[in-house]
């Protein structure tokens, strides 16, 4: 069965600083990662997706994932962080040949000026 | 322009009253899904649909009901709602093409039962 592991519910950064937000999956397959943001009053939207092969997955607003087999992570980072990337991210995850969608409990990001 | 629409965005009902939710999208997807957002608990799946006539329960089905008549709708239905009940809920599609098409999502449904 799979399962996503986000660690830290809220994480606080500077403005201009680095944000990384960890995630670390479980399958017994190789998975399918994505990072969706939710920012208030709305709905998930996609940040960005893993394809097969690749180490760096780039996405909207600057934000990047680097897919790392071995440690069975998919962390999410931004150089430099933006007042308006205040929001809560989330990663999920899809087994292959399986449709279930699984997602971590989220972390929300705030921005300090 | 492609969207999922989810009606209402707030309400507040009683014990026992039923009630449902609805969800239409526009993108002509087959898979779709009911997911409940809870303060430390992330998005928890209810059910979802692989097609039309086809569903299937989620990690969180009990007190849900759900249906798929037609390919664009997916209702959610509470036939008593409880206070448990009382959550964020989010309905959402995709494409079945690819295992890694991203999920669309409605703009949520704040659901308050007293």
């Amino acid at each position: 069965a799979q399962s996503v592991t986000q660690l830290g519910s809220h994480v606080s950064v500077s403005e201009g600083a680095l944000v990384l937000l960890r995630c670390n999956y479980s399958s017994s397959v190789p998975p399918y990662l994505f990072w969706y943001v939710q920012y208030p009053n709305q709905g998930l939207q996609l940040l960005l997706k893993y394809t097969t092969g690749a180490t760096l997955v780039k996405g909207i607003n600057g934000f990047e994932a680097e897919f790392k087999k071995s440690e069975t992570s998919f962390h999410l980072t931004k150089p430099s962080a933006h007042m308006s990337d205040a929001a809560e991210y989330f990663c999920a995850v899809t087994e292959g040949g399986y449709q279930k969608v699984t997602f971590g409990t989220g972390t929300k990001l705030q921005v300090i000026p | 322009e492609a969207q999922v629409t989810q009606n209402p965005r707030y309400l507040i009902t009683v014990t026992g009253k039923k009630l449902t939710v609805t969800c239409s999208q526009n993108m002509n997807h087959e898979y779709m899904s009911w997911y409940r957002q809870d303060p430390g608990l992330g998005l928890r799946q209810i059910y979802y649909s692989m097609n039309v006539e086809v569903t299937d329960k989620g990690d969180v089905p009990e007190g849900y009901k759900v249906s798929r008549k037609e390919k664009r709708n997916f209702p959610l239905i509470l036939e008593s709602p409880s206070p448990n009940q009382t959550s964020l809920y989010f309905c959402a599609s995709r494409s079945r093409g690819s295992y890694n098409s991203p999920l669309h999502f409605g703009n949520g449904t704040r659901l308050t039962v007293t």
